[in-house]
């Protein structure tokens, strides 16, 4: 069975730019989650979908957003980027939440 | 919020047992433990849960105290591969907070040869 992917692995933005990162689940996995991370915040939770629905957020501003798509797959935005913004950003699926299974990151660099 | 505590580092002769300790004491009755490792520049790993009896799968073995406080990841035989940060979890399995997880710092486990 296919693992998560995430696509692009790596990026470069300016500040102010926006940016969309995408993710396609395990087949079969109805949840998606994302999850930032930096050295010094560590792996900090940014939201979870289900069925296309929000289903839990967490305490970042509204620049980050994300939606899910019928065929479970799932997109996160970030708009008017900061420097604090570069991380690793993850996404991890599972089946109704459960045990997550975690794609290999996007590489975000803002300049 | 993170409510375990795990050293920060541990090392680990390559073939021997490794031993990972991890503290919730404040554990509710209805909270699972859950393990997932991180082997650097790649997204974290799903390991092991468990909610009071020991759990064993091809991977690893999950001790779990009687009074729930403290818990113990077991990786039999070590290999250099196992190099990684392992993050301890503890979170209650229910719709209102399925799909998140809270990671704290973890273990740096370094296995050496």
């Amino acid at each position: 069975k296919a693992g998560v992917t995430q696509t692009p692995r790596y990026l470069i933005k300016t500040r102010g730019q926006q940016v969309t990162l995408s993710c396609s689940p395990i087949s079969g996995h109805r949840s998606v989650s994302w999850y930032q991370q930096t050295p010094g915040q560590g792996l900090q939770f940014l939201f979870e979908y289900f069925s296309e629905t929000q289903r839990n957020k967490g305490n970042f501003p509204g620049r980050f957003s994300g939606r899910q798509f019928s065929n479970s797959r799932s997109e996160m935005n970030v708009s008017t980027l900061e420097l604090g913004d570069s991380a690793l950003y993850l996404c991890a699926s599972s089946v109704r939440g459960y045990e997550q299974y975690f794609g290999p990151g996007t590489r975000l660099t803002v300049t | 919020d993170a409510k375990t505590t795990q050293p920060p580092s541990m090392d680990c002769a390559e073939g021997r047992a490794a031993n990972l300790p991890c503290n919730h004491s404040t554990i509710s009755g209805n909270e699972y433990v859950y393990w997932y490792r991180q082997i650097h520049s790649q997204g974290p790993q799903y390991i092991i849960h468990g909610l009071k009896n020991n759990e064993t799968n091809e991977m690893a073995s999950l001790i779990i105290t009687e009074d729930r406080k403290s818990s113990t990841l077991i990786l039999p035989h070590a290999t250099l591969r196992d190099t990684a940060v392992y993050y301890c979890i503890v979170r209650v399995d229910r719709g209102s907070t399925l799909g998140r997880l809270y990671f704290g710092r973890g273990t740096q486990l370094t296995v050496w040869p």
